[in-house]
This record gives structure tokens, sequence and C-alpha cells, in this order.
């Protein structure tokens, strides 16, 4: 059974900071992984689709990597605003269900001004 | 992006009532639709895969008769909670692919249930 951890689970840093958020998952046979975003009480909003061919993507200040073999995935935050602070998820789908999610536990972001 | 709509937002409901929560693709059609449910400070967890047409496939421990899907449309599913307890607070949130992308996931925008 497919295991998600993220780490940490809570991070505090200041405006200006590029930042590293990590996801590890125990099966590599995986169809592919995506970065959400939640807001308190809110909806996910979708940051990054890594394929399981791809090695990373990149968005903006965003920029998510892949290593299937080590079984980790990192989502790099350049120049972090204010703004980007929100609760980050990664999630992961298999190759049987390519729309069925399994999610980690999340990392609490702040961005102090 | 695709657009995933959820209704309501929030709900507040007694105890031993029954609540609807839809789930609609507002530009595209989804034959399958996914509802997962998150407890607060936990993570999203996999509740049932709504079919159209067809009978929902539920996850481990989730109660059928309890948690009634139904996807009568290529555009909405919709959740009912029947004779909710206050244990089944939590947020409940949709999902629904769509082929015009790479197996992204779209979202809805989730419902905040509390049973007094």
């Amino acid at each position: 059974k497919q295991e998600v951890t993220q780490i940490p689970a809570a991070l505090s840093v200041p405006e200006g900071e590029n930042l590293v958020l990590n996801c590890s998952f125990t099966d590599s046979a995986i169809y592919n992984l995506q970065w959400f975003r939640q807001d308190p009480g809110k909806g996910l909003t979708s940051l990054l689709l890594i394929q399981s061919s791809q090695r990373e993507q990149t968005s903006g200040r965003l920029n998510a990597s892949l290593d299937k073999s080590s079984g980790r995935s990192t989502l790099y935050i350049a120049a972090s605003q204010p703004g980007d602070s929100a609760t980050y998820l990664c999630a992961l789908s298999d190759l049987q269900g390519a729309q069925k999610l399994v999610f980690g536990q999340g990392t609490r972001l702040t961005i102090n001004p | 992006g695709a657009v995933v709509s959820q209704h309501p937002s929030r709900v507040i409901c007694k105890s031993g009532t029954s609540v609807k929560i839809e789930c609609r693709s507002l530009d595209f059609q989804a034959t399958t639709m996914f509802w997962y449910r998150q407890f607060p400070k936990q993570s999203l967890m996999l509740m049932a895969t709504s079919n159209e047409g067809s009978k929902a496939t539920y996850e481990q421990g989730v109660e059928k008769d309890k948690f009634l899907i139904n996807h009568a449309s290529l555009t909405l599913s919709t959740l009912t909670v029947t004779s909710a307890h206050p244990e089944d607070s939590s947020f409940y949130i949709c999902s629904a692919p769509t082929r015009r992308t790479n197996t992204e996931a779209f979202f809805g925008q989730g419902t905040r249930l509390t049973v007094v």
C-alpha cells in the first residue's frame, strides 16, 4: 500500500527566502505526482503535475522534481512571499487509478513579512 | 483549467439528519468523480469513486449505506451523508478528471460539514 510522507509538517521562514518542501513515497510504481496548495478552509489548487516519465516541472517561482528510484519529490519555492503561506500537499496516483490520489499529510508553510 | 464546482461550501446540520453535497463538472463531462474526506490537521483520504450510470466503489472502512453516492449524469455527482453524527463532521471534497489534460486532477472547493 502506498504511503506518502511530507517533511516538515510545518515551516516558518522570512519573506524572500528560497525553500524546499519534501515528499517521500514507498512505492515507485506511480502514474504521476501532483503538488497542491490548500488555503485554510478552502479546496485544493493544483500547482504542478509531474508525469512518471518526467524529472521536473516548473511554473513561475515553483519547481518540482521527481526521483522515482529514491521515492522522493521536492517542491522548490524561490523568493518566497507572504502570499505563499498555505498548506502544501503532494499526492500520487498509481498505475491503475490515474486519478485516484494518495495524499501526504501536508506541510504548513508560513512566510513572515 | 477545468472547473469543478461543489455546493454547499459550508453546512451545519442536526444529528440524525441527512445532508446532500453536490459536485459538478462545469465545462467537461466526467464519467468518474472521486470523493475525499479530510479530518482536522489530517490529510485527504479517498472515500469512494463515483461512476456515472453504475454503483460507486467505496474504499475499505467507508460505510456505503451511510455515504450514499449518486452519479446520475456526466456532470453531476452527489454525496449524501445519512443520519449524520458529530463524528461525521469533516471537510468533504470532490475531484474529477478531464481527458483534455495529462490526468491532472481538479478539485471542487470543498464542503465543511458540522453536525451538532
